[in-house]
């Protein structure tokens, strides 16, 4: 069994560029969410995709994007970047039966640095 | 969404049993509780989730009153290996918090 994947693992952009994140869901889960980790401070929810479609989405503003394709990976863009997005950027799988339940099961994180 | 509180930090020694406990004061009838473990520059691992009473894992035990406004996570004789942040979480995942910095010292 194959774990979650992010790729790629360190990443370093310039104020006002464009970035991709992506992540490949572990084998038989449906659902992916995003999460942007500063430093110090707990995982904040970005958005969450369910079978393609955006399921929840946390107080980040709309230059953070997301895609989920029919094998269940997943993008993450960010656009227009800012210094303050610099951080660890997670992604995490799991199988969503019942809302709430389900195990969240973490890739090592993109780090992303903006200059 | 049930906003959890947890100690900011907590300090112990190697062989020792720890526990950390976490209130929920208004968690949902629904809503299941859910333990992480995060290392340094890592995503968050599971731990063990629980909706009441007593689950036990091989890794730890979670303890949940009959009011399920609190939840306790008991990890039994800690090695320095397990110094890391904990996080609990109450329904989705949606919410994370600070967690706990627990430091194992030998």
């Amino acid at each position: 069994e194959t774990g979650v994947t992010q790729s790629p693992t360190h990443l370093i952009k310039t104020r006002g560029q464009q970035v991709t994140l992506r992540c490949s869901s572990q084998s038989g889960h449906n659902t992916v969410s995003w999460y942007q980790q500063a430093l110090g401070q707990g995982p904040q929810f970005i958005f969450q995709y369910y079978r393609e479609e955006e399921n929840g989405r946390g107080n980040f503003p709309p230059r953070f994007s997301g895609l989920q394709f029919p094998n269940y990976s997943s993008e993450l863009n960010v656009n227009a970047l800012e210094l303050d997005d610099s951080a660890l950027y997670l992604c995490a799988s799991s199988f969503q039966v019942l809302a709430g339940t389900d195990t969240q099961y973490f890739g090592p994180g993109t780090r992303l640095t903006v200059l | 969404l049930a906003k959890t509180t947890q100690p900011i930090s907590m300090d112990s020694y190697e062989g020792q049993e720890v526990n950390i406990t976490c209130s929920h004061n208004n968690i949902a009838t629904n809503d299941y509780i859910t333990w992480y473990q995060q290392f340094p520059s890592q995503g968050p691992r599971f731990i063990i989730q629980g909706y009441k009473t007593k689950v036990t894992n091989e890794v730890a035990s979670l303890f949940i009153p009959a009011d399920r406004k609190s939840s306790t996570l008991s990890l039994p004789r800690v090695s320095l290996s397990d110094t890391a942040v904990y996080y609990c979480l109450v329904g989705g995942p949606v919410r994370f918090g600070a967690g706990t910095r627990l430091t194992v010292k030998p």
